[in-house]
């Protein structure tokens, strides 16, 4: 069973920060959260990871509260193309595998 | 770059006949995933390979579906008989075990009437 809880769905406007929200109070110590995002019709796809400490890419920040029981993805400039399920999941990085959610259906809005 | 490929990307066929899917793992991956998608289940894990060894396929329906790796190059999922509640889209996904992410492929729509 997915161990996370994710809003069902959210508005962004284009060009502002969407920021998605995931609860995981029951994640261990050794496992990392993970955001893949599916956008219509595609395979999901990885978006950013962490264990403890905030992260950054190309694609988005991942903010992880100091006890790690939630999390935030953070899209600093949301775009159409950004309109997409967006899955929370928390895993141990080694020898594990993905078991998905219903995740948050984000739509950005012109 | 590199991507996961999958054959055929889509497929329509009779109650009763057999389905096999194909996917081509990114060439050094050695975790190979199959899942299923449907708008009731959403994304489900029907089984997942490690060095084309079978870790877990407990979320295969046994007495129809059978999941192999012939080689490292090659993973496929079959169907038979195939029935309408198989309709679906099959994912396939690759990594490498202790890294970062996992990759996906297109998927196959699979239409059983």
């Amino acid at each position: 069973d997915a161990k996370t809880t994710q809003p069902t769905s959210m508005d962004c406007a284009e060009g502002r920060a969407a920021n998605l929200p995931c609860n995981h109070s029951t994640i261990s110590g050794n496992e990392y959260v993970y955001w893949y995002r599916q956008i219509h019709s595609q395979g999901p796809q990885y978006i950013i990871h962490g264990l403890k400490n905030n992260e950054t890419n190309e694609m988005a920040s991942l903010i992880i509260t100091e006890d790690r029981k939630s999390s935030t993805l953070i899209l600093p400039h949301a775009t159409l193309r950004d309109t997409a399920v967006y899955y929370c999941i928390h895993f141990m990085n080694r020898d594990d595998k993905i078991i998905f959610g219903k995740g948050t259906r984000l739509h950005i809005l012109p | 770059d590199a991507r996961v490929t999958q054959t055929p990307r889509d497929k329509v066929t009779e109650m009763g006949q057999e389905v096999t899917m194909r996917c081509q793992p990114i060439l050094g991956h050695n975790t190979v995933f199959w899942y299923r998608q449907t708008m009731m289940q959403g994304l489900e894990l029907l089984a997942y390979f490690r060095n084309r060894a079978p870790l877990d396929d407990s979320g295969m329906p046994k007495d129809r579906f059978s999941a192999e790796m012939p080689d490292a190059t090659l993973a496929t999922l079959k169907i038979q008989p195939s029935e309408p509640r198989d309709s679906a889209v099959y994912f396939c996904a690759s990594g490498l075990a202790g890294t970062y992410g996992y990759t996906f492929g297109s998927g196959t729509r699979l239409t059983v009437v």
